[in-house]
Formats: C-alpha cells, structure tokens, sequence
C-alpha cells in the first residue's frame, strides 16, 4: 500500500489561504470517509486538526476545514497566519491489510 | 487533561529487541483503543498497530512489514501501553509515538515520542 500523494510544499502570505490535496485510490480515500489531516510542527508530535473528512476537534481552529471529492481530500487553511507554518499529513481507513495509510506530507511555508 | 509519555526507546543492534512504554493519564484508559505510530528520521509517518480496549474485545492489528515481529499489549492496572519489538531491522529506526484512538479511527492524542535507532 503506498502513501497517499500530496505536493511536497505549499506556500502562501499571511491572510491567504491554501488548500493541500491527497490522492488516494478506490480502496482508501474514495472509499471511506474516514479522512483526517494534522498538522506537526518541527520537533513536535502531530495534532489532529480534522477527522470524517470535515470535522474538527474541539479547540481547532475554524481556519482549517476540509474536503474530499472521488479519491482525492483536501485541507484549506483560510486567513493564513505565521503559526500555521508546519507540515501536515493527510491519513485514510484503507480496505487493505494496511489499515490506515498516511500521506507523504506537505511543508507549508507562511511567506 | 491527557497525557501520554512514552519511554523505553534507545540504540539496539540489528536482531535485538526493545520494548517500549506508554504511561497513560488524565483519561480512563481501560476504556481506550491505543494505537502506535512511528517516523523515520526526516520521513513522514506511518501507522503501525492498534489494540483496542479489552470491552471491545481487546484485539490487535498491525501493519505488514512488523507483523509477527511487534506485539502491542495493555496494562489496565498500570494504564500503560506496550510495544514489545524483536527481530528489529535498520529500518525499524524512527521516533515512535503512541495515540489515543478518536471515534475508531483517528489518532487523537499523541505523546511526545520515543526514538528507536537500530544499527551495529
């Protein structure tokens, strides 16, 4: 089972806003919605900031939301601020022996 | 307020043997599914295997390349979390991380990690 594919850097000003794609196949991100995404910043264990595609944990921020068409979720981040800057990591359930697969990350740089 | 801290990690030699712990508070762990997750140095992350909470039947899963290798077990008198490793390969080396499991599938919670470097 390979990871899920996601640009290897995004960047943006601050109050922008970016959206990071994951493609998955059939068998993973197509077929559940059990997508999530967290943000991990140097030196620091993951956050998770989004779970069942769109929600979010109590006490993240309402700048983060997220999508999914087909095999493909995405993570936007609206009014980008300093602090965001961090990799994240999109994860899917997959009907494989596998069971939940991560994405390869994406850097994302507040300019 | 929960808290895991995670410990055991260290240098081992190819086909050696580790066991990392994970000291659970602030919860009811009893009732928690625990995953462990893991990242190789500069790499992205991988999941590795989850035990579930012995009312939910207290099974476990694990990935491929550690199946047969890697045993998650539970302490619920000790709220503390396993992973016992053998047979530890080069590339097994990477911090592991212990989780909460979310609504069944998600890490919810993350300790602060512990490093595992396998090489001679």
């Amino acid at each position: 089972q390979s990871a899920l594919t996601q640009p290897a850097s995004v960047s943006g000003s601050p109050g922008q806003s970016i959206t990071i794609s994951c493609t998955g196949t059939s068998s993973d991100v197509g077929a559940y919605n059990y997508v999530s995404w967290y943000q991990q910043h140097p030196g620091k264990a993951p956050k998770l900031i989004i779970y069942d595609v769109s929600g979010r944990p109590s006490g993240v921020s309402n700048r983060f939301s997220g999508s999914k068409s087909g095999n493909t979720a995405s993570l936007t981040i609206s009014g980008l601020q300093a602090e965001d800057e961090a990799d994240y990591y999109c994860n899917s359930y997959t009907n494989t022996n596998t069971f939940y697969v991560f994405g390869t990350g994406t850097k994302v740089t507040v300019l | 307020e929960e808290q895991l801290v995670e410990s055991g990690g260290g240098l081992v030699k190819p086909g050696g043997s580790l066991r990392l712990s994970c000291a659970a508070s602030g919860f009811t762990f009893s009732n928690a599914w625990m995953s462990w997750v893991r990242q190789a140095p500069g790499k992205g992350l991988k999941w590795v295997g989850r035990i579930k909470s012995k009312p939910a039947g207290g099974t476990t899963d694990y990935i491929e390349p550690v199946k047969g290798r890697f045993t998650i077990s539970r302490d619920d008198t000790k709220n503390t979390l396993y992973l016992e490793m053998n047979s530890l390969k080069a590339e097994d080396t990477a911090m592991y991380y212990c989780t909460t499991v979310f609504l069944g599938h998600y890490e919810g919670n993350w300790g602060q990690g512990t490093l595992v470097t396998v090489s001679s």
